[in-house]
């Protein structure tokens, strides 16, 4: 069964400093990976996605993942955070199960972002 | 690009009544729908998996009586809280994909927050 791990579920930075946000997955074949930001009270808004290829992908905001399969990762880094950037981070994976695709999220990462 | 809304944002029903709620496609046609539920604090968990015109395939442990989701259209599908009680009080929200392909990305409303008194 797939399975995702998001070892920090909350993590503190400063404006301006860089971030890196952990996703580890499980998975018996090649994943499709995803980032997912929530801000309170909101859904979800992709931020990237990796199917296959190039394994640093580009995402909005300017947020970039690197898929590592040897390490079965697939984390979230940004340069610089902005204080807008506070809200829960989601890593997803999707995979095949019974015929049916199913996404299946991490326990998201909650981003607290100080001045 | 692709968006989807929900509708109601916010309900607050009575134990024992039925709620309905609404996903739509604003701008493209949903082959597949999934509704997920999500606790404070937690993350998505999925409850089904619905394919315009068939039965929605439920999650193991999820009342498929309780339930009820119809995807009567490409860009319309209902979730219906049936008898609700306070323990049903969470966000619920939907996603929908262009494609039967696994690959095809999963755009998301924007969430309902149900609360039962």
């Amino acid at each position: 069964a797939q399975s995702v791990t998001q070892p920090d579920i909350h993590i503190t930075v400063s404006e301006g400093a860089s971030l890196e946000l952990r996703c580890n997955y499980s998975y018996g074949a090649t994943p499709y990976l995803f980032w997912y930001v929530q801000s309170p009270g909101q859904g979800l808004q992709l931020l990237l996605k990796y199917f296959s290829g190039d394994t640093l992908v580009q995402g909005i905001k300017g947020f970039e993942a690197e898929f590592k399969r040897s390490q079965s990762s697939f984390n979230l880094r940004k340069p610089s955070v902005h204080w807008s950037d506070a809200a829960e981070y989601f890593c997803a994976v999707a995979g095949n199960s019974g015929g049916y695709q199913k996404v299946t999220f991490g326990i998201g990462t909650k981003l607290q972002v100080i001045p | 690009g692709a968006v989807v809304s929900q509708h109601p944002s916010w309900v607050i029903c009575k134990s024992g009544t039925s709620v309905k709620i609404e996903c739509r496609s604003l701008d493209f046609q949903a082959t597949t729908m999934f509704w997920y539920r999500q606790f404070p604090k937690q993350s998505l968990m999925l409850m089904a998996t619905s394919n315009e015109g068939s039965k929605a395939t439920y999650e193991q442990g999820v009342e498929k009586d309780k339930f009820l989701i119809n995807h009567a259209s490409l860009t319309l599908s209902t979730l219906t809280v049936t008898s609700a009680h306070p323990e049903d009080s969470s966000f619920y929200i939907c996603s929908a994909r262009m494609s039967l392909m696994q690959s095809d990305t999963q755009y998301f409303g924007p969430g309902t927050r149900l609360t039962v008194l």
